[in-house]
């Protein structure tokens, strides 16, 4: 069964650093997003992205964040200069258009010391 | 202003029980609606869609009531594996981006 993967499982960054996080959406979905959750709290919306562009955000993805589909399989987010606060699991999903049921990869948990 | 909303739990139910979950939403141009479960420290893993006309898989049955802005979900015949925390979720948007409620955890006791 298909699935959605991201790398690296944990990540460790001291605060000010950059972060790039990877995720291999599903191969035939178009609809792919970042969802992030604070430990002990509700999983949240970062973004969303389709054909190359991002289709929504929230308040949350800020100007420190940015999204890339640089090939045809890795989607990516970076963080330009981690706080503190960024700590969280970070979910990569995707979706295909006719479902629009979004399936998820198993998270990237970041610390940021 | 929570636009999902759920009992937080715990429930705690002896295994064979039947258990169910309700859930309210505020946002009315939310197009679908969906249960997950979240194990710890784990990825939400897609249950079910819900349908107004209700829908059933094995011992699982969802139910969304638009007119009440409300969702259940029930489960029949409870195994221990069932213990996870369950999470309500709309999507709405152009780009159908989900929108958690906070979750409703549940363990079934052997």
């Amino acid at each position: 069964e298909p699935e959605v993967t991201q790398t690296p499982s944990h990540q460790v960054t001291q605060m000010g650093q950059e972060v790039i996080l990877r995720c291999v959406p599903i191969s035939n979905h178009l609809y792919f997003y970042w969802y992030r959750q604070i430990l002990g709290q509700k999983v949240e919306f970062l973004v969303s992205f389709y054909n190359n562009e991002i289709s929504e955000k929230s308040e949350i993805f800020d100007d420190q964040f940015s999204v890339e589909r640089p090939d045809g399989s890795n989607f990516t987010l970076k963080i330009r200069s981690t706080k503190l606060e960024d700590s969280a699991m970070y979910f990569c999903a995707s979706t295909s258009a006719e479902t629009y049921e979004q399936y998820f990869g198993p998270g990237t948990r970041l610390t940021v010391t | 202003r929570k636009e999902v909303e759920q009992d937080p739990g715990p429930f705690n139910v002896p295994e064979g029980a039947t258990v169910a979950f309700n859930c309210t939403y505020s946002n009315s141009a939310s197009q679908s609606f969906f249960w997950y479960r979240q194990d710890c420290r784990k990825e939400p893993k897609l249950l079910m869609s819900v349908y107004s006309s209700g829908n059933e898989d094995g011992r699982f049955t969802a139910q969304l009531n638009r007119a009440s802005q409300y969702i259940s979900l029930l489960i029949r015949d409870s195994k221990l594996s069932d213990s996870a925390t369950y999470l309500c979720v709309g999507s709405s948007g152009s780009a159908r981006q989900l929108t958690f409620g906070s979750g409703t955890q549940l363990t079934v006791l052997p």
